[in-house]
């Protein structure tokens, strides 16, 4: 059974810093592009960032570029998403997929990212 | 990058047919065999229902079928049963980013 598992959400204060991380099991996940998404009530689901098998292709939607990055460590089959400069309106709920032929075939359950003073 | 435009709310009784629209531009849904459909239940994180614009996933019922004319992308839901009521998400490729509908809570009366 594929399952992705997300940590790190949680409270944090307008301009601050905070790690997320997506534990795949159940896929080879070396062989795999992995993507972040993320959905509020305001803005609906909203495509984050993607990275491809070795990290020689990573992607940001503009609104997160330059504040959040996405890595992996393959070795660990875990995805990442640093995020800074964090903002009111990045609050949401963060989940991790893995993708094929453009498609999220697999999301994890999401972690709650709130960004309020 | 726009979201890709769908109805708020589309309903129907067990058994009937509904279809969800999804309109986007040239730029995404019209230039790409790439649009895919989400379920979400309440609280839930979205499952897979359709990709590269009509092809279902293992183990999802043949009962949701996709299609596409132009920029308009469209999910069919057949014999409507109630564990059908969930909101929906189309999804597309836009070249150098993605871009998802607003939503469609479909409701069985």
């Amino acid at each position: 059974e594929v399952q992705l598992v997300e940590s790190g959400g949680g409270l944090v204060q307008p301009g601050g810093s905070l790690r997320l991380s997506c534990e795949v099991s159940g896929f080879t996940f070396s062989n795999t592009w992995v993507m972040w998404v993320r959905q509020s009530p305001e803005k609906g689901l909203e495509w984050v960032a993607n990275i491809n098998e070795d990290e020689s292709q990573k992607y940001h939607a503009d609104s997160v570029r330059g504040r959040f990055t996405v890595s992996r460590d393959n070795a660990k089959n875990s995805l990442y998403l640093q995020m800074s400069s964090l903002r009111v309106d990045d609050t949401a709920v963060y989940y991790c997929a893995i993708t094929d032929y453009h498609a999220l075939f697999f999301w994890g359950q999401g972690t709650l990212v709130t960004v309020s003073s | 990058q726009s979201a890709l435009t769908q109805p708020a709310s589309v309903s129907g009784s067990p058994g009937q047919s509904i279809t969800i629209s999804c309109t986007g531009t040239s730029s995404d849904v019209g230039s790409y065999n790439l649009v895919s459909w989400y379920q979400q239940h309440p609280d839930k994180a979205p499952k897979l229902m359709i990709y590269e614009d009509t092809k279902r996933p293992s183990g999802v019922s043949n009962h949701f079928s996709g299609s596409k004319s132009g920029n308009t992308a469209s999910l069919t839901i057949s014999g409507l049963q109630a564990e059908d009521e969930a909101d929906y998400y189309c999804y597309s490729f836009a070249g150098t980013s993605y871009v998802f509908g607003t939503g469609t809570k479909v409701t069985v009366l």
